[in-house]
């Protein structure tokens, strides 16, 4: 079974500041996606990002971009110039590459908060 | 409508009491998934349907829940007798099975609170 392992609860950056989420994983599989989702208060997931494993290049989606480790099983999300509305629930989550195993399975998440 | 439409928003009901939950998918998405977030356990699949094939119940907790999905649209999620520990926010998402990456699309949940 795949497991997503999220070990920072919180963390805080300053407004136009970076900062690095970090997530691992756990897999037999070659073939996978894994991804970024962001919660607000509002509660409806947004996706973030998302990285196929057989790229090598990383992700990069405007401010977001990922650092994506396949050997070491490692992904970790960059935000840069962090405002005040990246502050929210982030969550790590991994799917299998079948249709039929299409679930995700997600780390516990971190809540980012952005100091002005 | 154009996302993923969850009612009701927040649920509150007695403890042994029976409760639906609804999901109206994205038009045209033929995959379809309910998730459950709760503090002790964080998100967890319950159920996925894919067209017409068998639902996967793999993520199912007990026999007090269950799911269905009319027409391969609308999902109805219903919990039986329920207990303290369900209380928890009810998250559906739903996907175009054929697309690449094979992104899902959450509504904003239902949070249920058992007293």
């Amino acid at each position: 079974a795949q497991t997503v392992t999220q070990s920072q609860p919180e963390m805080s950056v300053q407004e136009a500041e970076t900062v690095t989420l970090s997530c691992t994983y756990d897999t037999s599989e070659s073939d996978y996606y894994l991804f970024w989702y962001k919660q607000p208060p509002s509660r409806q997931m947004i996706l973030v990002i998302r990285q196929e494993a057989y790229k090598q290049q990383n992700a990069t989606e405007n401010r977001f971009s990922v650092n994506f480790q396949k050997a070491a099983k490692s992904f970790s999300l960059k935000i840069s110039d962090s405002q005040l509305g990246d502050a929210a629930m982030y969550f790590c989550a991994y799917r299998g590459y079948t249709g039929a195993n299409s679930k995700l399975t997600f780390g516990k998440g971190i809540t980012l908060s952005v100091r002005p | 409508g154009a996302g993923v439409s969850q009612s009701p928003s927040n649920k509150v009901t007695e403890k042994g009491k029976d409760v639906e939950l609804r999901c109206d998918p994205i038009s045209g998405h033929t995959a379809l998934y309910w998730y459950r977030q709760s503090l002790g356990q964080g998100l967890e699949f319950l159920i996925y349907f894919q067209g017409n094939s068998a639902p996967d119940k793999s993520g199912l907790p007990s026999d007090r829940f269950s799911a269905e999905r009319t027409g391969g649209s609308v999902s109805t999620l219903t919990i039986q007798r329920t207990q303290q520990e369900d209380s928890a926010v009810y998250l559906c998402a739903s996907s175009l099975f054929r697309e690449y990456g094979n992104i899902q699309y959450f509504g904003a949940g239902t949070r249920l609170s058992v007293l």
